[in-house]
């Protein structure tokens, strides 16, 4: 099993381009996550979806857009970037809904907007 | 304020030391809590969760004081693989009960 994987590793934005972080994973998971990180501060939740079909506002979805493609994929899209957006981004899986179910985490995408 | 603090560190232990971290939430209906272990530019990975009665797996002990709004981390007979950021992790009401994380502890055990 890969777990969760994201693609890409990398990307370097111009301010106002739009790209999509893509997510999978093979773990048969309801349940699935977008994080990003900044310098100093803890991984903020942006959107998840408790589990395929549905999709819900995280803490700092501003800026974001989410597709649950199906139940593997759940894709993240910047529609228009900022250099406020420059982190390293997470996706994240879990079997249930619930705080109690163990997260399993991608290993992230570093992006930088200039 | 924050709502998941912790004192960013680092802490620079040598091997065989005991270390302990602490973090406080200030929300206090949350209901849920963790330690995250996060190797330099990885992911993030479950490390334990934390049980009112307090629990230990191997090394590693964890406490909650509900009382006083804060979780701890002891780390015994420290091995230099344990060197990595420990996130305290803790559920909120906002956002669904959903985990808050926070922003980290950084451990260096050197030899």
């Amino acid at each position: 099993n890969a777990g969760v994987t994201q693609t890409p590793k990398f990307q370097v934005l111009k301010t106002g381009q739009s790209m999509t972080l893509q997510c999978a994973q093979d773990m048969n998971h309801n349940s699935m996550y977008w994080y990003r990180q900044d310098p100093g501060m803890g991984l903020r939740l942006i959107y998840y979806s408790a589990s395929e079909g549905t999709t819900d506002k995280g803490e700092v979805p501003n800026g974001y857009n989410v597709s649950r493609l199906n139940k593997r994929e759940f894709s993240l899209r910047l529609e228009s970037a900022a250099p406020s957006q420059t982190s390293v981004y997470f996706c994240a899986s879990s079997e249930g809904a619930g705080e109690n179910w163990e997260k399993y985490f991608g290993p992230g995408t570093r992006l930088t907007v200039t | 304020r924050k709502e998941v603090e912790q004192d960013p560190g680092p802490f620079n232990v040598p091997e065989g030391a005991t270390v302990a971290f602490n973090c406080t939430y200030s929300n206090s209906a949350s209901q849920s809590f963790f330690w995250y272990r996060q190797d330099c530019r990885k992911e993030p990975k479950l490390l334990m969760s934390v049980y009112s009665s307090g629990n230990e797996d191997g090394r590693f002990t964890a406490q909650l004081n509900r009382a006083s709004q804060y979780i701890s981390l002891l780390i015994r007979d420290s091995k230099l693989s344990d060197s990595a950021t420990y996130l305290c992790v803790v559920t909120s009401e906002e956002y669904g009960n959903k985990l808050v994380f926070g922003a980290g502890t950084i451990l260096r055990v050197k030899s």
